[in-house]
């Protein structure tokens, strides 16, 4: 089984609808990170969580919020989704290592999100 | 702020040919260096890494070293094959951040 995954993987919606991208993580990480990927621009990051009561915006946050249930999981929501909405979704984790310096991201599937 | 700038794509090559893409980069401090393979439909995943000055990171048959001098971490391959066709992000990580950076991606083809 994947160790992170990611639901729905592809949801195509209308403009001004609620939608929820769902992250879940069995690393036992306990950093998660919610990105956008769109074409020629790489990925860029929306919303970051160090732990379940430490929530932090990104880069792009405006749009989005977030919750952290538990340890494992991750979701993303878009209150009133826009057109310049649709992207590519990625969840990642990390573990919380000592040495700061460096910190692998584990990668979800990713969720293609279409908004009309 | 940091940033990764890295070869635009789309760069596409013969089976058996020698594969460079160009990352250089800019940050504060010293920063450790990856590089991330996107195949297609999937998620990203490290290929390989360096987090100081002359480090080579290798997997694969892929390697790139850690070039402080330049700010580059150029990524090689002697022969690729055509499962390596994929999308290749370069990225780094602050000394004292968590935050990856990351480049725009090259996607690369290889024909057989």
């Amino acid at each position: 089984d994947a160790d992170v995954t990611q639901t729905p993987r592809n949801r195509i919606t209308k403009t001004g609808k609620r939608i929820m991208l769902e992250c879940s993580q069995t690393k036992g990480h306990d950093r998660m990170y919610w990105y956008r990927q769109d074409p020629g621009l790489g990925l860029r990051l929306i919303y970051y969580s160090f732990d379940v009561k430490d929530i932090n915006k990104g880069e792009i946050s405006d749009g989005y919020s977030v919750s952290r249930q538990a340890q494992a999981k991750f979701s993303l929501s878009l209150e009133s989704a826009i057109p310049n909405q649709t992207a590519l979704y990625f969840c990642a984790t990390s573990d919380d290592l000592a040495e700061v310096s460096y910190n692998e991201q584990f990668f979800g599937p990713g969720t293609r999100l279409t908004v009309l | 702020g940091d940033s990764v700038t890295q070869m635009e794509g789309p760069v596409t090559l013969s089976e058996e040919a020698f594969l460079t893409i160009n990352c250089t980069y800019t940050a504060t401090g010293y920063p450790s260096l990856f590089w991330y393979v996107q195949y297609p439909g999937e998620g990203l995943q490290l290929l390989l890494k360096a987090t100081k000055a002359d480090d080579k990171g290798s997997n694969k048959g892929f390697e790139a070293t850690y070039r402080k001098e330049t700010t580059s971490f150029h990524l090689e391959k002697g022969s690729v094959q055509v499962s390596d066709s994929a999308v290749y992000f370069c990225a780094l990580k602050g000394g004292s951040n968590y935050k990856l950076t990351f480049g725009k991606g090259t996607l690369l083809t290889v024909n057989p």
